[in-house]
C-alpha cells in the first residue's frame, strides 16, 4: 500500500526566505506526482505536475523535483511571501489494473510572517 | 473560465436525512472523483467515475451513493447510513478516463450534522 508522508507538518518562516517542503512515498513505481496548495476552507489548487520520467518542473517561484528511486519529492519556494501561507499537499499516482489511484500526503502547513 | 463548481458551499444535515452535494465541470474531462477530507488526515477517495453511466467505489464508499448520467455532472448523496458524515467534501476531475494528466479540484462543500 502506497504511503505518502510530508514532513514537517507545520512550518513558519520570515518573509523573503527560501524554503523546501518534503514529500516521501513508499512505492517508487509512480506514474506522476502532483503538488497542490490549499487555503483554509478552500479546495485544492494544482501547482505542479511531474511525470515519472521528469526530474523537475518549475512555475514562477516554485520548483518541484522528483527522485523516484529514493521515493522523494521536494517543493522549493523562492523568496517566500505572506501570500504563500497555505497548506501544501503532495499526491502520487500509481497505475493499477482497475482505476488508477492518487494517494495524498497529509500536508505541510506553511506560515510566512512579515 | 473552465472549472469545477461545487454547491452548496455549506450544508447542514439532520440525523437520518439524505443530502446531495452537487459537482459540475465544464472542462470536458472524462473522469470525476469525490474525496472526503477530515482534519489531520489525507484526502480519502469515496467514489470515482471514468466515463458516463459508470462509477466505481473508492476506499470509503459505505454510506454514500453517486450517479453519472451526464459527462459534466457527478452528484454525491450522503445517506443516513453514513454514521459520521461531518467533513469537507471535494470533487475533482481529470482529462483522461484513467486519471492521467493531473487532477483539477472544486472549492469544496462543508457538511455538518446538526
Amino acid at each position: 500500500k502506497q504511503e505518502v508522508t510530508q514532513i514537517p507538518a507545520a512550518l513558519s518562516v520570515p518573509e523573503g526566505e527560501n524554503l523546501v517542503l518534503n514529500c516521501s512515498f513508499t512505492d517508487s513505481a509512480i506514474y506522476n506526482l502532483q503538488w497542490f496548495r490549499q487555503d483554509p476552507g478552500k479546495g485544492l489548487t494544482s501547482l505542479l505536475l511531474i511525470q515519472s520520467s521528469q526530474r523537475e518542473q518549475t512555475s514562477g517561484r516554485l520548483n518541484a523535483s522528483l527522485d523516484k528511486s529514493s521515493g522523494r519529492s521536494t517543493l522549493y519556494i523562492a523568496a517566500s511571501q505572506p501570500g504563500d501561507s497555505a497548506t501544501y499537499l503532495c499526491a502520487v499516482m500509481i497505475l493499477t489494473g482497475g482505476g488508477n489511484k492518487l494517494t495524498f500526503g497529509t500536508g505541510t502547513q506553511l506560515k510566512v510572517e512579515l | 473560465d473552465g472549472g469545477i463548481t461545487q454547491s452548496p458551499k455549506y450544508l447542514f444535515r439532520k440525523e437520518g436525512q439524505n443530502v446531495t452535494l452537487s459537482c459540475e465541470q465544464n472542462l470536458n474531462h472524462d473522469a470525476m472523483y469525490w474525496y472526503r477530507q477530515d482534519p489531520g488526515q489525507g484526502l480519502r477517495l469515496i467514489y470515482y467515475s471514468q466515463i458516463v453511466n459508470d462509477f466505481q467505489k473508492g476506499d470509503i464508499a459505505e454510506g454514500y451513493s453517486v450517479s453519472r448520467e451526464k459527462k459534466e455532472s457527478f452528484p454525491l448523496t450522503v445517506t443516513s447510513a453514513q454514521k459520521n458524515p461531518t467533513a469537507f467534501y471535494l470533487c475533482a476531475s481529470s482529462i483522461t478516463p484513467q486519471g492521467l494528466g493531473g487532477y483539477t479540484f472544486g472549492s469544496g462543500t462543508r457538511l455538518t450534522v446538526v
